[in-house]
Formats: C-alpha cells, sequence, structure tokens
C-alpha cells in the first residue's frame, strides 16, 4: 500500500511551459515536503507545507488538507529545472517519512 | 553554517561483512533521519533520532541498526551484507524532527558485491 501517490511519473516540457506535478495522500500528516532531486543524488528541500500554498521564485507549492492533495508548480520552466520531484509526508503517527516514487522533469531548451 | 556531511561517500563490501556509516548533522540540530535509496523501491525511510534515542524505525530488518551521540553525529550500522543492500544511504538533519525542513546530506553510495 501506498501511502503516496504522485503523477506524472515521467514530464518531458519545452523551456517557458508552465509545469504541475501532483501529490496524494492517504494519512493524516503534520507536514508535506517537496524534495528536489539531480542527477549525482543531493537532495535539497524546496518546501515544507502544512496548509495553503507557498512560492519561492518561480515556484509555487499547493496543499489542501481536507482533499489530501498537494501539487508543485514551475511557471516559465528552464533546463536548469530538470531533476527529480519528489514528494515526502510525514504522519501525524510520528517522526518519519512516507515518500512518494518521484516525478522525472526534463525541460528542453 | 557547514551543511549535513556523510562519510564515507562511497564504500564497496562484500557480502556478510558490515559496514558503519557516518552522518554529521548541521550545529544545532537535534533531530538525524536515515533514508536508503535504490532503483527499484525508491527512497525509504530507516530511522529518526532525537537526542540520542530513536523515536521510529522503518520497515527493515534487524541488521539494520543505528545510533546517536551526545553531539547528534550519527552512525547507521548494516550487518551480514546482502546483495539488495546496494543503494544510496542518504541522512538529513532538522531542528527537531520531520515536521522540520530537513537539510540532507550528499549520501554514501554502498555497492555489495
Amino acid at each position: 500500500k501506498n501511502e503516496v501517490e504522485q503523477s506524472p511519473q515521467n514530464l518531458t516540457a519545452q523551456e517557458g511551459e508552465f509545469i504541475t506535478i501532483n501529490c496524494s495522500y492517504s494519512v493524516g500528516i503534520s507536514a508535506l515536503h517537496w524534495l528536489q532531486q539531480h542527477p549525482g543524488g543531493g537532495i535539497v528541500s524546496l518546501f515544507m507545507l502544512s496548509s495553503g500554498k507557498k512560492k519561492h521564485g518561480r515556484l509555487i507549492a499547493t496543499i489542501n488538507i481536507q482533499e489530501k492533495h498537494s501539487s508543485l508548480h514551475i511557471t516559465a520552466s528552464h533546463p536548469r529545472d530538470s531533476a527529480v520531484y519528489i514528494c515526502a509526508v510525514s504522519p501525524l503517527t510520528g517522526n518519519q517519512f512516507y515518500f512518494g516514487t518521484g516525478t522525472s522533469l526534463t525541460v528542453i531548451p | 553554517k557547514a551543511g549535513v556531511t556523510q562519510t564515507p561517500r562511497y564504500l564497496i563490501k562484500t557480502r556478510g561483512q558490515q559496514v558503519t556509516l557516518s552522518c554529521s548533522p548541521i550545529s544545532g540540530h537535534r533531530s538525524v533521519s536515515w533514508y536508503q535509496q535504490t532503483p527499484g523501491q525508491g527512497l525509504q525511510f530507516l530511522f529518526e533520532y532525537f537526542s540520542e534515542t530513536q523515536r521510529n524505525k522503518g520497515n527493515f530488518p534487524g541488521r539494520f541498526s543505528g545510533r546517536q551521540f551526545s553531539n547528534s553525529r550519527s552512525e547507521m550500522n548494516v550487518s551480514t551484507l546482502e546483495l539488495g543492500d546496494s543503494a544510496l544511504y542518504l541522512c538529513a538533519s532538522s531542528l527537531s524532527g520531520t515536521q522540520y525542513e530537513q537539510y540532507f546530506g550528499p549520501g554514501t553510495r554502498l555497492t555489495v558485491t
């Protein structure tokens, strides 16, 4: 059973396109995290959300707690946005993470 | 502020051996979590430590263990290595737990032959 489902698994976009990655989860959460992983392995935390919406530059993350759903949007996508984006939830039950399978994004110049 | 460091970065071991990986968190962070990442299973939670206490453990066999020291540095140990243990092992630190922003280390790439 997957506590976190992400879609799409793979995404190819032209530079400048608006991109949306979706995450649905099935457990009560204390926080939802969006992570970015570039080739080579390093993971960076992009957002941590427990409600509403956050924006950093061209990245926007939203969460709907009632619907157990979050989206990550990238406006005006750029080749340097090419990476794997991972949704992770911290459940109410304790200090651990459930991870989505990741979305592999390729932005073509 | 220095980031999370992990040592060693790469490791090759033989089946049946044991291995110890180290993670030094960001100064002031008291929570350290460990993760295993494989192409087949993706990222999986191993365990989380806070103030030298393991607060949670993922669904891994008892061969996987860890500990945290009083300076918040953490180690994980895998005994009786199996081929399937080949993976990228990541640690992350945060102020107090997984409901806080996580800072990831670069990972240790373990290959078991």
